[in-house]
C-alpha cells in the first residue's frame, strides 16, 4: 500500500514569490494535516483538512493557505515568501477525524533565498 | 500550558550500547502518547503508541514506558545499531479539541561504530 506522497521533494524560491506544495494521502484517508519544521525546531501545526473542508489552522499568518480536493489530495500555498519560511513542510494523513494516527509523508524542503 | 519537553537534546552512543530518551509533558486531559522516529530530511514514522492505562509497549528493540501519574515517558533502545541514528519525537494527544497534538522538539541520537 502506498504511503503519503509529497511533491516536490525540494523547492527553491526567492523572497516575495509564491510556493505551492502538494500532498497525496494514503488511500482511504480523508484527513490531511500540514506541518512546518524549521531547522532545529519541533513540528508546528499549520492546517488540517477533512472531507474537503478546513477544520483548523495553527498560529500562522494568512499568507499560509491551502485546500483539499475531492480526491482528498491537498495543496499548501505560501504567498509573499519570507526567508524564515525556509523549512521542511510535512504532510500527514489519517482516517477522518483528529484522533486517528497520522502517517507522515517524506516532506518538501522549501528554501527561500 | 500544554507542553512536551524531551531530554537530552542530543545523544551520542557507541554501536551495541543501550540508551534511554525522556519525555515529560503537561498536556491535559491526556489521551495518548506516541514516539516517532524521524530520519534526517524525512517524515516521522510511528514507533509506539500508549494510552492512559498502558505502562509499557515494545516494538522490536524499542521499548516505551509511560507513567501517567508523573506525566513522564521514556523510550529505551536496546543494542543500538547505526540505523538508529535519527531524531526521536514524543507526541502527546489531548482528549478533546481540533488541534490536539503536542510535539516535543525531539532527541537527536547518533550511533557511532
Amino acid at each position: 500500500e502506498a504511503g503519503v506522497t509529497q511533491s516536490p521533494t525540494h523547492l527553491i524560491k526567492t523572497r516575495g514569490q509564491q510556493a505551492t506544495l502538494r500532498c497525496s494521502p494514503i488511500s482511504g484517508h480523508t484527513s490531511v494535516y500540514w506541518y512546518q519544521q524549521a531547522l532545529g525546531l519541533g513540528l508546528q501545526f499549520l492546517l488540517w483538512y477533512d472531507e474537503g473542508e478546513e477544520r483548523n489552522r495553527g498560529n500562522f499568518p494568512p499568507r499560509f493557505s491551502g485546500r483539499q480536493f475531492p480526491n482528498y489530495s491537498s495543496e499548501l500555498n505560501v504567498n509573499a515568501l519570507e526567508l524564515e519560511d525556509s523549512a521542511l513542510y510535512l504532510c500527514a494523513s489519517s482516517l477522518s477525524g483528529s484522533y486517528n494516527e497520522q502517517f507522515f509523508g517524506p516532506g518538501t524542503r522549501l528554501t527561500v533565498l | 500550558k500544554n507542553q512536551v519537553e524531551q531530554s537530552p537534546q542530543s545523544l551520542i552512543i557507541l554501536e551495541g550500547k543501550n540508551c534511554t530518551l525522556q519525555c515529560n509533558y503537561t498536556v491535559s486531559p491526556f489521551s495518548n502518547l506516541r514516539w516517532y522516529k524521524q530520519d534526517t530530511g524525512r517524515g516521522p514514522v510511528s514507533l509506539t503508541i500508549m494510552t492512559f492505562s498502558e505502562n509499557t509497549k515494545s516494538n522490536g528493540r524499542y521499548t516505551a514506558t509511560l507513567d501517567a501519574d508523573t506525566k513522564q515517558s521514556s523510550l529505551h533502545i536496546t543494542a543500538s545499531q547505526l540505523s538508529d541514528s535519527a531524531s526521536y519525537i514524543c507526541v502527546v494527544s489531548l482528549q478533546t479539541g481540533a488541534n490536539n497534538l503536542f510535539f516535543g522538539t525531539g532527541t537527536r541520537l547518533t550511533v557511532i561504530p
